[in-house]
């Protein structure tokens, strides 16, 4: 089954120090993996997928196939980077977009 | 100004009562969805429609009905007969199904409160 886990519901990390914020795959084919983000009162956007394999606000993510992982990585966290995250995946044909559960990034001072 | 406009933004609903959230696009998008956000449970999806005049249910469609009579335009009705309909709604498009690699866009939600 086609599936989006991110193990941790809330990740709390200091001003300047690295942030990594887990996701984990379970899909057949070949994937196609995104990072969404919500900033408070903002909508959810899109943060970076993996298929341009840029970087955003400093952000990064690398797809590891033999591990079935996407975490969305940052060396020095800011603190307007405090948001809710979402990792998702492409369910195929469909284009329909399989989400995880989220994962509430703080940046504190 | 091209993008997704969703209304109302917050809808109260009486017990019974059939309502219809509207989502709007005038980015030529062909594909359109419609996902329901909880706390802790992410965003699941409801219906989504590939092109004009179809559509098909996502993983929780119970209770719910939509329709894509114009390209632009896909309403979602949440009927009596969801249960648990207090919730936050939110409405996205694509350029194509199937061409997911591009990324959604999203609208700005919509937030039910049955009362």
């Amino acid at each position: 089954a086609q599936r989006v886990t991110q193990p941790e519901k809330l990740l709390s990390v200091f001003k300047g120090a690295p942030v990594e914020l887990k996701c984990n795959y379970s899909y057949s084919g070949s994937p196609e993996l995104f990072w969404y983000v919500q900033y408070s009162r903002q909508r959810l956007q899109l943060l970076l997928r993996h298929i341009s394999r840029e970087s955003i606000k400093g952000f990064t993510a690398d797809l590891n196939k033999g591990e079935t992982s996407f975490h969305l990585k940052k060396p020095f966290a800011q603190e307007e980077d405090s948001a809710m995250y979402y990792c998702a995946l492409n369910g195929g044909s469909q284009g329909n977009l399989i989400f995880g559960k989220g994962t509430k990034l703080s940046v504190k001072p | 100004d091209g993008g997704i406009t969703q209304s109302p933004k917050y809808l109260f609903r009486k017990e019974g009562q059939n309502v219809t959230l509207s989502c709007e696009q005038n980015l030529n998008h062909d594909a359109m969805y419609w996902y329901r956000q909880d706390p802790g449970q992410g965003l699941r999806l409801i219906y989504y429609s590939q092109i004009v005049n179809d559509f098909q249910k996502g993983d929780i469609a119970e209770g719910y009905s939509v329709s894509r009579e114009k390209k632009e335009s896909f309403p979602l009705t949440v009927t009596s007969a969801q249960k648990n309909p207090t919730a936050f709604y939110l409405c996205a498009s694509s350029i194509a199904a199937g061409t997911g690699h591009y990324g959604y866009t999203f609208g700005s939600g919509t937030r039910l409160t049955v009362v």
